[in-house]
């Protein structure tokens, strides 16, 4: 089947412009997780979502950053007033289920932040 | 949190060889992960492995989850196995992945 899929491949934005960045999970998988990723870096942990509800945002750098989930799908992870040091991959990755499953990644989003 | 140490952060093969790649974590674990980064970024998953042995193909990895560490073995490497390859774990209470920094990996011809 489909693996986990992301929009935008590429986002190049000017500093203080608002972003958008798609994700669309496994078909069937309730629980979708956001990470990041800096050159050179592991990816890091933004925000967990077990069905519609964000169970964990703890990763979010700041207010600027914030993810839905509306229908408990499709997520959205937006950053308001972009900075430079926003530039890095966003992974989009999901889960049969939160916890002990294997999570799948998609390809990400390369951010750059002119 | 859960801190993830990969060794070595660096290897070069020679096409045909072995190689055995580490990872030590410092807590329990519910999930334990090894990807494979291809150059163009998309993490590969290899091996779901909270605990034991498992093998497909010239891969094989085994984690001893009571002595906190994993190992990923690669038996004749070939080219395409170059890249950089993670582990992550997630603690015992937790879901979201922790990564450690990586092994970056190239094979020669």
């Amino acid at each position: 089947g489909a693996g986990v899929s992301q929009t935008p491949s590429n986002k190049v934005t000017e500093k203080g412009k608002y972003v958008e960045l798609r994700c669309d999970p496994i078909s069937g998988h309730t629980a979708l997780y956001w990470y990041r990723q800096s050159l050179g870096q592991g990816p890091e942990f933004l925000i967990y979502f077990q069905g519609t509800g964000a169970a964990d945002d703890s990763g979010l750098p700041n207010d600027r950053f914030f993810a839905v989930r509306p229908e408990g799908s499709v997520s959205t992870l937006k950053i308001q007033r972009t900075e430079r040091g926003d530039s890095a991959v966003y992974l989009c990755a999901s889960s049969q289920a939160g916890g002990a499953y294997e999570q799948y990644f998609g390809p990400g989003t390369r951010l750059t932040v002119t | 949190g859960i801190q993830v140490e990969q060794s070595p952060p660096d290897l070069i093969l020679q096409e045909g060889a072995n190689s055995t790649l580490r990872c030590n974590f410092s807590d329990s674990v519910n999930n334990l992960q090894w990807f494979h980064q291809n150059p163009w970024g998309q993490l590969i998953n290899l091996f779901y492995i909270p605990s034991g042995t498992k093998q497909n193909g010239r891969l094989s990895a085994t984690t001893v989850a009571t002595e906190r560490y994993s190992l990923l073995y690669i038996s004749s490497s070939q080219t395409t196995d170059s890249g950089v390859y993670f582990c992550a774990v997630d603690e015992y209470s937790g879901y979201a992945l922790n990564f450690g920094k990586g092994t970056s990996l190239l094979v020669t011809p």
